[in-house]
């Protein structure tokens, strides 16, 4: 069952833009984590915000959360090439299982 | 930085066959996962386990079963492939965090998928 669904599914920028990705989810959730998928690699967790949480920051990435709207958005911000990947966002309702649903994702795509 | 392991990169099995797909992780993580991904559906969870011999359904085990002996190593299994097992498979481990009912996911760290082909 898709739990997260990301929104636009593809997307291009020039390097030095910034690059806003939402995911809208729809039941409650104790966290939502950010991904991010390199071509045929494995994912690589970028990002965790709890649901007591609106805002959180990790280098050039923010990330936003509202609860009342269930959904999110990642913010990538001076893009470059080597940020070209594919990024999902998944929710966890908490629980000793640590299980995620994962979104479809969104495909940046950097050009330089 | 946590390890995750998978035995194969690429592997082409036929149908019928029964297929293994290894996996392991060194960071002594309780929670293993498997996962499939196909284009236009993302990550499916397949089977996971909190512990070692214990296991559980995700939302897609039909044909799939899984084993866990040691702590480290999480094993998928394709009784008899078909055709349409054929996609990209991850793997993916992390810790437990938390006690009774205050329990908080962790960070997924995953391997670097096994594409495979079934003929």
């Amino acid at each position: 069952s898709q739990q997260g669904e990301e929104d636009p599914q593809a997307l291009s920028i020039q390097e030095g833009e910034n690059a806003t990705m939402n995911c809208s989810y729809k039941t409650s959730i104790n966290n939502l984590q950010w991904y991010r998928q390199n071509s045929g690699r494995g994912l690589v967790h970028l990002i965790l915000i709890r649901s007591n949480e609106r805002e959180k920051h990790s280098g050039r990435l923010r990330v936003t959360l509202d609860t009342s709207k269930k959904s999110s958005s990642l913010l990538i911000t001076a893009s470059r090439a080597a940020d070209t990947a594919s990024y999902f966002c998944a929710t966890g309702k908490g629980g000793a299982t640590n299980k995620l649903i994962f979104g479809t994702g969104t495909l940046l795509a950097v050009q330089p | 930085d946590v390890k995750v392991t998978q035995s194969s990169r690429y592997l082409v099995k036929r149908t019928g066959e029964k297929v293994f797909l290894e996996c392991v992780q060194d960071m002594d993580h309780e929670n293993m996962f498997w996962y499939r991904q196909d284009p236009g559906l993302g990550l499916r969870l397949i089977y996971f386990s909190y512990d070692v011999k214990m296991k559980e359904k995700g939302d897609i085990p039909e044909g799939y079963s899984v084993s866990r002996e040691k702590k480290e190593r999480f094993s998928l299994i394709l009784e008899s492939a078909s055709t349409n097992q054929t996609s990209m498979y991850l793997c993916a481990s992390s810790h437990i965090t938390g006690t009774g009912t205050r329990w908080s996911n962790q960070p997924q760290h995953f391997g670097d998928g096994t594409r495979l082909s079934i003929l």
